[in-house]
């Protein structure tokens, strides 16, 4: 079965780096579009950006741009978020999710979520 | 830049009734409209995908509809575990590739 499990929570300091991973099992890694979301406590669901497993291509939000690299380990079928120059807003349980076949955009398999703690 | 504005804000219903759940893009995203379920603490559930279509497992009270600008999401009968934070989304049909959340509509126990 399709499972994507995310790396264990952390606290950061403002102006930090992060790099959370999600490992992917049950499919072809290779063969899905993986995403990026998160959300802030109480918030609705950002879009972040996403990365094409096989090539290594990635799409940002215009928000994100020169703060956030996305990449990917092919041989543990492993993909990474990093987020540079925390800020305090940055706190947020991030997710991956898998993008479902077809054209349509949506996400069929979402990891359990990493909460992202930025604090003095 | 698409924006989805979903309405209401918050929906108070009892189990048993039926629930009607909107969606508006600025312009139009085609059919390319997914509706999502989230409960605290959870990840979002895939529910509607395509507008109209039920993911995998997805009971048959939940229903997509609209195409275009004007979406809705019909549970037809709730259930109490339907009580929980829903969200539509949708993607670019041309770049920039975005992908774009509406804000939310609480669907709470009145």
């Amino acid at each position: 079965q399709v499972q994507l499990v995310q790396s264990g929570a952390e606290v950061k300091k403002p102006g930090a780096s992060v790099k959370v991973s999600c490992k992917a099992s049950g499919y072809t890694f290779t063969g899905y579009y993986m995403h990026w979301v998160r959300q802030a406590p109480g918030q609705g669901l950002e879009w972040m950006g996403r990365i094409n497993p096989n090539s290594g291509g990635t799409n940002y939000a215009q928000k994100f741009q020169g703060r956030v690299t996305m990449t990917r380990d092919t041989s543990i079928s492993t993909a990474y978020m990093e987020l540079s120059r925390l800020r305090s807003d940055d706190t947020a349980v991030y997710y991956c999710a898998r993008e479902a076949p077809g054209l349509y955009g949506d996400y069929d398999y979402w990891g359990q979520g990493t909460l992202v703690t930025v604090s003095s | 830049e698409i924006v989805l504005t979903q309405s209401p804000a918050t929906l108070s219903l009892s189990p048993g009734e039926r629930a009607t759940l909107s969606c508006r893009a600025s312009q139009s995203v085609s059919s390319y409209l997914a509706w999502y379920q989230q409960k605290p603490g959870q990840a979002p559930r895939l529910l509607i995908y395509d507008a109209s279509n039920r993911a995998t497992g997805i009971p048959a009270r939940f229903s997509g509809s609209g195409s275009g600008t004007d979406f809705t999401l019909t549970i037809s009968s709730l259930e109490p575990e339907d009580f929980a934070v829903y969200y539509c989304q949708q993607r670019s049909n041309w770049p920039p590739i975005v992908y774009t959340f509406g804000q939310g509509t609480k669907l709470e126990i009145k």
